[in-house]
């Protein structure tokens, strides 16, 4: 059963915001939201992760609903570097949890137009 | 650091031939993840080890895979006798732990058996 569920694809024009959502209705009290993204070619990329407050790095931005059924990624000021297909994953933060947990779906395509 | 380095970046062989892939992980890191990935069936976690030691290899689809850490900074995966439904792009990754989530990823191999 999947635990996330994600769109296809999207497309976001270069400059503008991209902001790409996540629906995980299911998640346990204890379970992180994890986002990561991969580029054609190269092997993913870790992007941000969070559990119920917003988070925000470099790379993007993350914003969990209050029932944290649901979340977004937000990148900023999108460029044609950000094409990639995004994943959005969660999981328990634990040490002695199986690593089967970062189960990667199908993602989201993100394509940024000029 | 380079990151996680995988050779060779291309491999193409025929059915029936021994095919080894070979990951040197970030060092440090506790954590060495072999993921394999097809249209078909997206990313699919194959074994993982922690300290050399492989901790589980459920994914590992035949007895044809074999996976090798003889030390904390060097992995093989083998495929003896390869097979054309093996052709598959073959991610390395490492971790520093599994708790934190998140994961380095090599740049793959794209296996090619004719």
């Amino acid at each position: 059963d999947a635990k996330t569920t994600q769109p296809p694809s999207m497309d976001c024009a270069e400059g503008r915001a991209a902001n790409l959502p996540c629906n995980h209705s299911t998640i346990s009290g204890n379970e992180y939201v994890y986002w990561y993204r991969q580029i054609h070619s190269q092997g993913p990329q870790y992007i941000i992760h969070g559990l119920k407050n917003n988070e925000t790095n470099e790379m993007a931005s993350l914003i969990i609903t209050e029932d944290r059924k649901s979340s977004t990624l937000i990148l900023p000021h999108a460029t044609l570097r950000d094409t990639a297909v995004y994943y959005c994953i969660v999981r328990v933060q634990t040490s002695s949890g199986s690593a089967r947990q970062l189960t990667f779906g199908s993602g989201t395509q993100l394509t940024v137009l000029p | 650091d380079a990151g996680v380095i995988q050779s060779p970046r291309h491999e193409v062989t025929e059915m029936g031939q021994e095919v080894t892939l070979r990951c040197k992980p970030i060092s440090g890191h506790d954590y060495l993840f072999w993921y394999r990935q097809t249209m078909m069936r997206g990313l699919e976690l194959l074994i993982y080890f922690n300290n050399n030691v492989p901790i589980d290899d459920s994914g590992m689809p035949e007895d044809r895979f074999s996976a090798k850490m003889p030390n904390a900074s060097f992995s093989t995966l083998k495929i003896q006798p390869s097979e054309p439904r093996d052709s598959a792009v073959y991610f390395c990754a490492s971790s520093l732990s599994l708790r934190t989530g998140r994961l380095f990823f090599g740049s793959g191999t794209q296996l090619s058996v004719l």
